[in-house]
């Protein structure tokens, strides 16, 4: 069963700083997909990486695969307050998404 | 479209109660999952179903909980009788084929009193 780890779990930023979220997993994934989840809300799709190698950017947000170290990364630069949210990532194996626990973030001024 | 759409999107109901989550999936959508979310287990899959047949219940706590799907654009999730363990959101989400991107509905939030 494919297990997808974050960290960190809870993360404090500083406005106009950069930060790193983690996310490892376990065994093959197919795909990897980034998720943003605000309160009480649903959640929305980020980024899909498909391969080794894969980066993705979508204004203060890039994601990055590494199916070897089987390890993504989402790279925030330069944080701003309405990038609060959770985020979470998720791999795919047997057809199915398997999430991490999340990364609940907080941008401070 | 207007992307994945669930109801009630909120309930509250008493221990015993049979309650029913319904989804209206993406059109063209094949794959349709179940999840829920919860502070200690986070997001779980609960079942998923691809041209409306169940694939993987796996999911499933017990038989308390049960799915349907009986045509492409429309689902519901069943719990009876309900327990309060099973508060929680539960998400509704779709995908073009299982393993592609899932978009998810906005949730339905229960609580068993």
């Amino acid at each position: 069963e494919l297990k997808v780890e974050q960290n960190p779990l809870f993360l404090s930023m500083q406005e106009g700083k950069n930060y790193t979220i983690y996310c490892n997993y376990s065994t093959t994934s197919d795909r990897l997909y980034w998720y943003r989840q605000d309160p009480g809300k649903s959640l929305e799709s980020l980024f899909v990486l498909l391969s080794n190698g894969a980066v993705k950017q979508e204004g203060r947000l890039m994601a990055s695969l590494d199916t070897k170290a089987r390890l993504s990364t989402l790279h925030i630069t330069a944080a701003v307050h309405d990038l609060s949210a959770t985020y979470f990532c998720a791999g795919s194996n047997d057809y199915k998404l398997s999430f991490g626990a999340g990364t609940t973030v907080t941008v401070r001024a | 479209d207007a992307g994945v759409i669930q109801s009630p999107r909120h309930e509250v109901t008493e221990m015993g109660q049979e309650v029913t989550l319904r989804c209206k999936p993406i059109s063209g959508h094949n794959s349709l999952f179940w999840y829920r979310q919860t502070m200690m287990r986070g997001l779980e899959l609960l079942i998923y179903f691809n041209n409306n047949v169940p694939i993987d219940d796996s999911g499933m706590p017990e038989d308390r909980f049960s799915a349907k799907m009986p045509n492409a654009s429309f689902s519901t999730l069943k719990i009876q009788p309900s327990e309060p363990r099973d508060s929680a959101v539960y998400f509704c989400a779709s995908s073009i084929l299982p393993d592609t991107e899932a978009f998810f509905g906005q949730g339905t939030r229960l609580t068993v009193v």
